[in-house]
């Protein structure tokens, strides 16, 4: 199964707060998370990217949890601001081969930082 | 170095009119993909290529939507005849190998059928 299922669809958080946004996927031949920011009008870029051979990995004021158990991970941003105010998009691929390859995406969060 | 470019940025066409969109992928990248995001949606993978050959068309709607990639650089994707829910951006990526590597997302087209 393809299916990466993401929430919430929306999150406000004040200035200085935490954001967390959550995924779960079901195919465990899934061994590629990469999370992307996207702003208005521009294409998606890559935020930070996991394998499922650490359970956690920080880059700045973000960093990925992963639970290979419950097949879920999540992102956490960390003293949020006002310029990450954007849509996040987890997803998920596979280096077995087929239509694995293909990078399954969630259907987004949209994060609002109020200054 | 250089980013994905795409062209034109937006686009309005006519029910049943044709369209094309291009793709200059970032230098030395061998795989090229187009996806199509509907509003309030991810991404959603159409086509992918390493080089100038196909490796996943499978959610490609064949009987209307064609790409290429000649010379396994620049790629066009062109929609004929156009229906009203292919409204939505068309994004172009490209990444240095197939297999779970980052991909680097064009702005796309904005594409609206009236």
């Amino acid at each position: 199964q393809q299916q990466v299922k993401q929430s919430p669809q929306s999150l406000i958080v004040q200035k200085g707060g935490i954001s967390i946004i959550n995924c779960a996927y079901e195919n465990t031949a899934f061994d590629y998370f990469p999370w992307y920011q996207q702003f208005p009008g521009k294409g998606p870029a890559l935020l930070i990217a996991i394998r499922p051979d650490v359970s956690e990995k920080k880059e700045g004021r973000f960093t990925i949890s992963f639970n290979k158990s419950a097949k879920q991970f999540s992102l956490h941003i960390m003293d949020s601001q006002p310029g990450d105010s954007a849509t996040y998009f987890c997803a998920a691929s596979s280096s077995s081969g087929g239509s694995n390859y293909k990078l399954t995406f969630g259907k987004g969060t949209l994060l609002t930082v109020n200054p | 170095e250089a980013g994905v470019a795409q062209s034109p940025r937006y686009k309005i066409i006519e029910k049943r009119q044709s369209v094309a969109f291009w793709c200059n992928p970032i230098s030395g990248h061998a795989t090229l993909y187009w996806y199509q995001q509907i509003l309030g949606q991810g991404p959603k993978l159409l086509i992918q290529f390493q080089n100038n050959g196909v490796v996943d068309d499978s959610q490609l709607p064949k009987d209307r939507f064609s790409a290429e990639r000649l010379k396994g650089v620049d790629s066009t994707l062109k929609i004929q005849p156009a229906k009203l829910e292919d409204s939505a951006v068309y994004l172009c990526a490209s990444s240095l190998r197939p297999v779970n590597q980052p991909q680097h997302f064009g702005d796309g087209t904005r594409l609206s059928i009236l």
